[in-house]
């Protein structure tokens, strides 16, 4: 069984671009979730989803980020514009509803 | 608020046994959670628990006291392939609402 992938693996943009980062989670899991770790500090909940459904997203430090989960399966987060402060690593996680969160490997963002 | 704390560094000699301790005070408690993460790989679960006492599981166990906000997790006969950072979590409410509030990570070296 596939785990949770996200693409790319790094990007580096300059302030003002516009990124979008992907999650596939494992096949089933209606939970996804999106976290991320600036640098030297420790990772930090954005938001839940359930199937297509935002079901918290309490986490999302502005209204420059925007995740859609369009169909329940794959989850964007777009960031736009870019700012130095969201360089991190954007982490996605699945769950079926179990206790156990499944992590992806993480998308490295640098903003310059 | 939310706090959880857990050293940044240790150091251990492989074969050995080290016990890495993580303090935590959130608006709920619904369980704690045990990742390890090598670096630029994504989190991997290590264990769960919501009642008091220890959960063991192979060379691994993790203790949790919900009166004192304490938990540990245990590392028997050290390899090198744990030298890696251990992320304590919690997961403060129920109902649905899964997110995790994590500690900044216990970065652990085994050296020969």
């Amino acid at each position: 069984e596939a785990g949770v992938t996200q693409f790319p693996s790094h990007s580096v943009i300059e302030k003002g671009q516009t990124v979008t980062l992907r999650c596939d989670p494992i096949s089933g899991h209606d939970n996804l979730y999106w976290y991320r770790r600036v640098m030297g500090k420790e990772i930090k909940f954005l938001l839940h989803f359930v199937k297509e459904s935002k079901q918290d997203e309490s986490g999302m430090p502005n209204n420059r980020f925007l995740a859609e989960r369009t169909g329940g399966t794959y989850s964007t987060l777009k960031v736009q514009p870019a700012e130095l402060e969201d360089s991190g690593v954007y982490f996605c996680a699945s769950t079926s509803g179990g206790n156990e969160q499944f992590f992806g490997p993480g998308t490295r963002l640098t903003v310059l | 608020g939310q706090n959880i704390d857990q050293p940044t560094e240790m150091t251990a000699t492989e074969g050995a046994i080290v016990q890495i301790n993580c303090t935590y005070q959130t608006s709920g408690f619904n369980g704690l959670f045990w990742y390890q993460q090598h670096a630029g790989e994504a989190p991997t679960f290590l264990s769960y628990n919501v009642l008091d006492g220890l959960e063991e599981k192979g060379r691994f166990s993790s203790f949790l006291s919900r009166s004192k906000g304490y938990s540990y997790l245990l590392l028997k006969e050290l390899q090198m392939k744990d030298s890696a950072s251990y992320l304590c979590a919690v997961r403060p409410f129920s109902g649905g609402y899964n997110k995790l509030i994590f500690g900044a990570g216990t970065r652990l070296a085994v050296h020969p």
